[in-house]
C-alpha cells in the first residue's frame, strides 16, 4: 500500500484565515482524493485531484472556498479559505495507486476558533 | 443519488463474541466493497475488500457481499476489546473511481 504523509497533522486558526494542508506520496498516482469529516460524521468528498488538469469538485464544494493544487503525481495542497467554525473537521487525502481501494493520510484535524 | 446505508449502533459485544455490521447500497452498477475501520482521532484504514459475490475471510474477519440484495456485512470473530473502533462501509462503482462512504457503525466490545 502507499504511504500517504499529510501534514500539519493539526492546527488551531483564527476565523478569517486561510490554511494549506499538504499531501505527499511514496508513489506516482493518477489521482489524488480530498475528503472532509465533520465531528461525528462520515467521510465527504470534496474534490479529485488529477495532475495537470484542473480539480474536479463535488456538488457544494467550490474551488474559491477549497482551491487545489496537483503539481505532479505525488503531491497536492488542499487550501480551506476565509475559514469559519463550520470548517472545524478533519480533511485527509487519500490516493488508490493501480486499485480502487483509498488509503488514506493521517489527517488533518482542523479547528477554527 | 447514490447511498450507502449502515445499521446506526452504536453496537456492543462482548468479548469473544461474533459482531455483525451491515451496510446496504443504492447504486446497482457498484462493483467494489470496502470495510474501513477507524479509532477515534485516527484516520480510516481499510481491513476488507470484496468484488464478488459470496464470502471472503481474513483472519478474524469475514466480509460477504450478495449484490442482488445490494448488502455487505462484516463479521468480527472472537471480537477483542481492540477492535472497539468505527467501521465504514465504502462503495465504489468504478465511474468516478472515488468512493462513497456510509455514516459509520461505533462497535465497542466489552471486556
Amino acid at each position: 500500500s502507499a504511504v500517504i504523509s499529510q501534514k500539519p497533522s493539526r492546527d488551531i486558526c483564527q476565523r478569517g484565515t486561510s490554511l494549506t494542508i499538504q499531501c505527499q506520496v511514496d508513489s506516482q498516482v493518477t489521482m489524488m482524493f480530498w475528503y472532509r469529516q465533520q465531528p461525528g460524521q462520515s467521510l465527504t468528498l470534496i474534490a479529485t485531484a488529477n495532475q495537470g488538469s484542473e480539480a474536479t469538485y463535488e456538488s457544494g464544494f467550490v474551488i474559491d472556498k477549497f482551491p487545489i493544487s496537483r503539481p505532479n503525481l505525488t503531491f497536492s495542497t488542499l487550501t480551506v479559505s476565509n475559514m469559519s467554525p463550520e470548517d472545524s473537521s478533519i480533511y485527509l487525502c487519500s490516493v488508490e495507486p493501480g486499485m480502487t481501494e483509498a488509503f488514506f493520510g493521517q489527517g488533518t484535524r482542523l479547528t477554527v476558533v | 443519488q447514490k447511498e450507502v446505508e449502515q445499521n446506526s449502533g452504536p453496537l456492543s459485544v462482548p468479548e469473544g463474541a461474533i459482531a455483525s455490521l451491515n451496510c446496504t447500497y443504492s447504486d446497482r452498477v457498484s462493483q467494489s466493497f470496502f470495510w474501513y475501520r477507524q479509532y477515534s482521532g485516527k484516520s480510516p484504514e481499510l481491513i476488507m475488500s470484496i468484488y464478488s459475490n459470496g464470502d471472503k475471510e481474513d483472519g478474524r474477519f469475514t466480509a460477504q457481499l450478495n449484490k442482488a440484495s445490494q448488502y455487505v456485512s462484516l463479521l468480527i470473530r472472537d471480537s477483542q476489546p481492540s477492535d472497539s473502533a468505527t467501521y465504514l462501509c465504502a462503495v465504489n462503482n468504478q465511474e468516478g473511481r472515488q468512493l462513497t462512504f456510509g455514516s459509520g457503525t461505533q462497535l465497542t466490545v466489552l471486556p
